[in-house]
């Protein structure tokens, strides 16, 4: 039973750039949430998704963007990168919605701005 | 809005130490509490979860207790292990009377365990 996969594991941007990071969800999971984590730092929420609509979004600027598909696979995509965009992106999932299930994460995408 | 509090760290401890990890929220509403565990270069891992008031959540020797009247979710052990090395983050989900998520999950800053053979 394969777990909530990311891609890439590590990717090296310069600033102005745009980048997305991919997500596939647990299976059976058909809810994905997006989370930056810092160095140091708590995870912090981005947005989730589900029924491919945008359910709840952070405190995040509307360069931070995403979408789900049919297959509950998610992208997380972040144009104009600044420096301060450098950190983990980890996805999570679960199930049904606006259930009370907890969230499963995957490994994260270090991303990392020069 | 919601928020997390966890006691400072690093801690640092010897094998078969008692763990106690400090963990305090502010939410309105029936939050879910949860402990998550990342190991160096990887995601988080629920640990354990409680979802109302004095309820236990265990799991590997780990338990914390709902405790609304304190807003806490303290995490202990009675033995570490040198295994059981990682930052451990506490998390708050906030959800209705009748149950339905909010979705987000707040977490606290962490605290590094480190535990020596």
């Amino acid at each position: 039973d394969a777990g909530v996969t990311q891609s890439p594991t590590h990717l090296i941007k310069t600033r102005g750039q745009q980048v997305t990071l991919r997500c596939s969800p647990k299976s059976g999971h058909d809810t994905v949430s997006w989370y930056q984590q810092a160095l140091g730092q708590g995870p912090q929420f981005i947005f989730q998704y589900y029924e491919e609509e945008e359910r709840q979004r952070g405190n995040f600027p509307d360069r931070f963007s995403g979408h789900q598909f049919p297959n509950y696979s998610s992208e997380l995509n972040v144009n104009a990168l600044l420096l301060g965009d450098s950190a983990l992106y980890l996805c999570a999932s679960s199930s049904g919605g606006y259930s009370n299930q907890p969230q499963h994460f995957g490994d994260g995408t270090r991303l990392s701005i020069l | 809005g919601n928020s997390v509090t966890q006691m400072e760290g690093p801690v640092t401890l010897s094998e078969e130490a008692f763990l106690t990890i400090n963990c305090t929220y502010t939410a309105t509403g029936y939050p879910s509490l949860f402990w998550y565990v990342q190991y160096p270069g990887e995601g988080l891992q629920l640990l354990l979860k409680a979802t109302k008031a004095d309820d236990k959540g265990s799991n590997k020797g780990f338990e914390a207790t709902y405790r609304k009247e304190t807003t806490s979710f303290h995490l202990e052990k009675g033995s570490v292990q040198v295994s059981d090395s990682a930052v451990y983050f506490c998390a708050l989900r906030g959800t209705n009377a009748g149950g339905t998520s909010y979705g987000k999950l707040t977490f606290g800053q962490g605290t590094i365990l480190t535990v020596h053979p």
